[in-house]
């Protein structure tokens, strides 16, 4: 069974500073993996896709890795902004989408 | 815009009273899912559909049933709410099962008293 993990559960920063996200997972044979943000009281935005054949995607200031025989992604955020503060949620897709529990970012201005 | 539609945004429910969950979305995506997203326990599948015509159970099904009307249309129907069932739900499709990525809606919020 598909289990992902997200550490740290909650992380603070002063703006402008880079920032890692960290998601593991048991199971190496997903199909891609999947960062989404959530704002408060809001939906999930999808953020990046990284396929299985893949070992990045970037977008702008963020960037996401994958390493599947690790069974590890990371997230990484340049240049943090107070606009960055939402939870962010890692997702490990095999046949359905498993979520971790998610990140709590706050940057501080 | 396209994407996935939650209807309604909001409801309230006494214990005992029944409703169903709207879903529905215009990307021709063959699955569709609902989930449930509770404090401390993150997201939870409830059920999923892989393509049209087929239903499946995920990890926490009790109290629930779906039916996926047509490719567009995925419904969660609450046959006698309990306050457990209180909880934000979400709907999400994919262009296949595992993927390409999905896309959720925005969410129905549920609270059962």
């Amino acid at each position: 069974k598909q289990e992902v993990t997200q550490i740290p559960a909650a992380l603070s920063v002063p703006e402008g500073e880079n920032l890692v996200l960290n998601c593991s997972f048991t199971d190496s044979a997903i199909y891609n993996l999947q960062w989404f943000r959530q704002d408060p009281g809001k939906g999930l935005t999808s953020l990046l896709l990284i396929q299985s054949s893949q070992r990045e995607q970037t977008s702008g200031r963020l960037n996401a890795s994958l390493d599947k025989s690790s069974g590890r992604s990371t997230l990484y955020i340049a240049a943090s902004q107070p606009g960055d503060s939402a939870t962010y949620l890692c997702a490990g897709v095999d046949d359905k989408i498993i979520f971790g529990k998610g990140t709590r970012l706050h940057i501080l201005p | 815009n396209a994407g996935v539609t939650q209807t309604p945004k909001f409801q309230v429910l006494k214990t005992g009273q029944s409703m169903t969950l709207q879903c529905a979305q215009d990307m021709n995506h063959n699955s569709m899912y609902w989930y449930r997203q509770d404090p401390g326990m993150g997201l939870r599948l409830i059920y999923y559909s892989a393509s049209e015509g087929t239903t499946d159970k995920g990890e926490v099904p009790n109290g629930y049933n779906v039916s996926r009307l047509n490719k567009r249309e995925f419904s969660l129907r609450l046959e006698s709410a309990a306050p457990s069932q209180t909880s934000v739900y979400f709907c999400a499709s994919s262009a296949t099962q595992g993927g390409y990525g999905y896309t959720f809606g925005s969410g129905t919020r549920l609270t059962v008293v």
